[in-house]
């Protein structure tokens, strides 16, 4: 069965250290792949997404994603973190050449520290 | 980008009643999905509904309990039937736009239903 795994509940990183979520995706093909964030009573907004192509994503906020098939990862970076950031933040698995039932991670629930 | 908006924004609900949670979308859309995050979890989809064809469930969730209607293009509406305490949680609706690479799901803000 499809399913995504975020290893890491809860993270907490001062404000302007790197960061990195981590996401593993398991599926029989190589599917679309999707990072959300929720902030706060607010509903999910799209960072970024791979469908194929290059395997590094840039996406908004100064997010990116690297896919890596051979570990069936697409994890999220950030080079320096914005106390803005804190949110909970979403892995999420399509199945190739549709976008109808996003398969979500159990989500990463992102502390920033000033 | 589709602007979505839900109501109510939460509810407080008593065991047994029923709640209608609307759905509505600034432009027209196929494919409109429900899903609902459990407290301290992700999200799972429900249903997805095209408008003029009856809703697609997903496996747990049945059309007895979580009856969705999907009049027109820009509208829907998912009603939690016979409450429990254990349907408390966050019911988002979200719409599909695009084509290909451009292809994106965008969310509404949610509605929070506590059942007491």
């Amino acid at each position: 069965a499809q399913s995504v795994t975020q290893p890491d509940i809860h993270i907490t990183v001062s404000e302007g250290a790197s960061l990195e979520l981590r996401c593993n995706y398991s599926y029989g093909a190589t599917p679309y792949l999707f990072w959300y964030v929720q902030s706060p009573g607010q509903g999910l907004q799209l960072l970024l997404k791979y469908f194929s192509g290059d395997t590094l994503v840039q996406g908004i906020k100064g997010f990116e994603a690297e896919f890596k098939r051979s570990q069936s990862s697409f994890n999220l970076r950030k080079p320096s973190v914005h106390w803005s950031d804190a949110a909970e933040y979403f892995c999420a698995v399509a199945p190739a050449g549709g976008y109808n039932k996003l398969i979500f991670g159990a989500g990463t629930r992102l502390a920033v520290h000033p | 980008s589709a602007v979505i908006s839900q109501k109510p924004s939460r509810d407080i609900c008593q065991r047994g009643t029923s709640l209608t949670i609307q759905c509505q979308v600034d432009s027209q859309v196929t494919m409109m999905f429900w899903y609902r995050q459990q407290p301290g979890q992700s999200l799972t989809l429900i249903a997805t509904a095209n408008q003029g064809s009856e809703a697609t469930y997903e496996s747990g969730f049945v059309i007895d309990k979580f009856p969705i209607s999907r009049p027109n293009l820009t509208f829907s509406t998912l009603t939690v039937s016979n409450m429990s305490p254990e349907d408390s949680s966050i019911y988002l609706c979200s719409v599909e736009e695009g084509q290909g690479r451009d292809n994106e799901q965008f969310f509404g803000p949610g509605t929070r239903l506590t059942v007491l």
